[in-house]
């Protein structure tokens, strides 16, 4: 089946204590993201890439880190999380390098920070 | 800075009516704009897009309008159904000619609008 998968779902951790989340699609996709979901605030990109090896900021990088080592995974790294980063975040990809095209949307990973 | 801005966090509609959710921005440089429907516990899931040359795309019980004059987008939903029910986002991209070097690749989001369709 084509998806997407984050892992873990769930997380609660505490300040300052590095964590990854997993991201990883089937679908032999060019372009993948980072996405968090805020209430009021809608979806904000965090980090995108459009080819392995290539990594762009979105509109709200600050406090995370990403790689694009091989095509199907990008994961997304807390170094020292803080609790302004909880919050609920997506991983999406496409098969085109344009972010016009339809994204295809993990399940989303639910952070708490405390 | 919302660059895409949707203003309306809800909108309640009966079964069989049109929905009509709104859509503005701010950025003359995006030219490609999408709509995404999202559910509870679920990821979003592409709905629709409109390029910047067109100004309607319709797609069976969905349509997208777009005035650019005015950046603002809207989705019309007709007939509404219970299923509908969920949040909307609509998202804006430059394409590679319009983007420059920094911002091409982004996909700029609005706050969203829970759509409520009743029985």
């Amino acid at each position: 089946e084509a998806q997407v998968t984050q892992n873990p779902r769930y997380l609660i951790t505490v300040t300052g204590k590095k964590l990854t989340v997993t991201c990883s699609q089937n679908m032999n996709h060019e372009y993948m993201s980072w996405y968090r979901q805020d209430p009021g605030l809608g979806l904000r990109q965090i980090y995108y890439s459009m080819n392995v090896e290539v990594t762009d900021k979105g509109d709200v990088p600050e406090g995370y880190k990403v790689s694009r080592k091989e095509k199907r995974n990008f994961p997304l790294i807390l170094e020292s999380p803080s609790p302004n980063q909880t919050s609920l975040y997506f991983c999406a990809s496409s098969l085109h390098r344009d972010p016009a095209y339809e994204q295809y949307f993990g399940p989303g990973t639910r952070l708490t920070v405390t | 800075d919302q660059q895409v801005k949707q203003n309306s966090p809800s909108l309640s509609v009966q079964e069989g009516r049109i929905s009509i959710l709104n859509c503005d921005y701010t950025n003359s440089m995006f030219d490609y704009f999408l709509w995404y429907k999202k559910y509870p516990a679920e990821g979003p899931t592409f709905l629709i897009s409109i390029s910047s040359i067109k100004d309607k795309n319709e797609d069976g019980r969905f349509t997208v309008f777009l005035n650019k004059s005015a950046k603002h987008l809207s989705l019309h939903i007709v007939p509404s159904q219970p299923g509908d029910s969920a949040v909307y986002f609509c998202a804006a991209s430059p394409t590679l000619s319009n983007a420059g070097g920094t911002s091409y690749g982004k996909l700029t989001f609005g706050q969203g609008t829970i759509l409520t369709v009743h029985p």
